[in-house]
């Protein structure tokens, strides 16, 4: 597609369940960031792939989140047990030149 | 460790008025540096980068930013503010040869008075 996609758009989970949340990069884009928006909180990383390198695992919060990239394309982050501080905007970037990123719409993530 | 600050959460110009919202950084060279903007409902969209060069750069909508490495600054501006310009700006900074954490400030949210 021409842009990044992301789904859910929107997803509201009980307390406890695991959540799956994909993101779809644009063609041809070999590095994918995840970031974490919550209200007032600005852009909190996650995890950062680049090609067949190891990823940039550094700001998961706690080892309940995880995510993987399949073939260098599709990536998905996997949030497990959630908890209601995991309410967020959950946002897939991917990246054309260092530091250029392009983002998804997002996916909203509300944990009752 | 690196950081961005954007000490202004939120401000409030009239339409028509100029606009300069701050980013300070914190880190030992000179980064690359960023400004993104992200609309009502909308994703985040690249409004002007500086990797080296001039320090004053030119970007999309009108907006401008200057890199001054004495004040470890790089503030955004525009001449004349439109309605449309309502949103969040967001400053970032990316570690020249690290791996790819890109940091945000928290972010300054704009409202235009008509």
């Amino acid at each position: 597609g021409a842009g990044v996609s992301q789904s859910p758009s929107n997803k509201v989970t009980e307390k406890g369940k695991d959540v799956e949340l994909r993101c779809d990069p644009i063609s041809g884009h070999t590095a994918l960031y995840w970031y974490r928006q919550s209200l007032g909180q600005g852009l909190e990383f996650l995890i950062y792939f680049q090609g067949n390198s190891a990823p940039d695992k550094s700001g998961l919060p706690s080892d309940r989140f995880s995510a993987e990239r399949t073939g260098g394309s599709v990536s998905t982050l996997t949030i497990q047990r959630t908890q209601q501080e995991d309410s967020a905007v959950y946002l897939c970037a991917t990246v054309r030149v260092p530091g250029e990123l392009f983002f998804g719409e997002g996916s909203r993530l509300t944990v009752l | 460790a690196q950081s961005v600050t954007q000490p202004d959460i939120h401000i409030t110009v009239s339409e028509g008025a100029s606009l300069e919202l701050r980013c300070n950084y914190s880190y030992g060279a000179t980064p690359y540096l960023f400004w993104y903007v992200q609309s009502p409902g909308q994703g985040l969209q690249l409004l002007l980068k500086y990797f080296s060069g001039d320090t004053l750069v030119q970007g999309i909508k009108g907006f401008e930013a200057e890199f001054k490495r004495s004040q470890s600054s790089f503030n955004l501006r525009k001449p004349s503010v439109h309605w449309s310009d309502a949103a969040e700006y967001f400053c970032a900074v990316f570690r020249r040869g690290s791996q790819g954490n890109l940091i945000f400030g928290k972010g300054t949210k704009l409202s235009v008075k008509p």
